[in-house]
């Protein structure tokens, strides 16, 4: 598996703020990701962060709103962009190790924006 | 692109029986199969996963089972314990994106 931790933990934001998340991993990665998960629902994948070039957005999810950087192998950021009260939820980074496939979640970012 | 739809939402059980968890999807080109335990307020975990060129995949008391055929999988958990209760998740690879496609979610809750 791998270690992956995530910053903040935690946030309470006001609307109209940007609050960037970072994940960290313990070794190198090819692949890795973010998802959104809101209360009480399942996962949805924002983009793929890659490294070296712009990231790969799903449908629904634009760069102006979740602006993502994967500097090296082992860290990305995701910036949650001009926040109103539906971003409330929470941000998963996940890592695909051994042939990329197998993936393993961080601890998650709990957002809540007022 | 995938699509994975997964049953039941809810699963109530008692401690000792087994539970059955059924997801289908829709891309034949698919090739891999996770199932993430996701308890309060904690990460997804993986807990088995299987590759399109077995049928069966058994862990102690957690098996899947894969239909390439029908396009489905099921998670089973055998002698099932109170700290088996937990929102399961089940996935499949989109060969396309490289990106998994979750299903909507099981809760599971075990009766002592």
């Amino acid at each position: 598996s791998a270690v992956i931790s995530q910053k903040p933990s935690r946030d309470i934001c006001q609307r109209g703020t940007s609050l960037t998340i970072q994940c960290q991993v313990d070794s190198q990665v090819t692949m890795m990701f973010w998802y959104r998960q809101q209360p009480g629902q399942s996962l949805t994948l924002i983009a793929t962060a890659n490294q070296g070039s712009e990231a790969t957005y799903e449908s629904g999810f634009v760069i102006d709103k979740f602006p993502i950087s994967r500097p090296n192998l082992t860290f990305s950021t995701l910036t949650v962009s001009n926040m109103s009260p539906e971003d409330s939820s929470i941000y998963l980074c996940s890592v695909g190790k051994g042939d990329g496939e197998t993936q393993y979640f961080g601890p998650g970012t709990r957002l809540l924006v007022l | 692109g995938e699509n994975v739809e997964q049953h039941p939402s809810t699963l109530s059980v008692q401690e000792g029986d087994s539970a059955v968890i059924k997801c289908t999807y829709s891309d034949s080109a698919s090739n891999y199969f996770p199932w993430y335990k996701q308890e309060l307020g904690k990460r997804p975990q993986l807990i088995i996963d299987i590759r399109s060129n077995v049928g069966e995949k058994k862990d102690q008391r957690i098996a899947v089972t894969l239909n390439k055929t029908a396009k489905h999988f099921s998670l089973h958990i055998t002698e099932t314990q109170p700290e088996d209760s937990a929102v399961y998740f089940c996935a499949a690879l989109d060969t396309g994106r490289r990106a998994l496609t979750f299903g909507s979610g099981t809760r599971l809750q075990v009766q002592p």
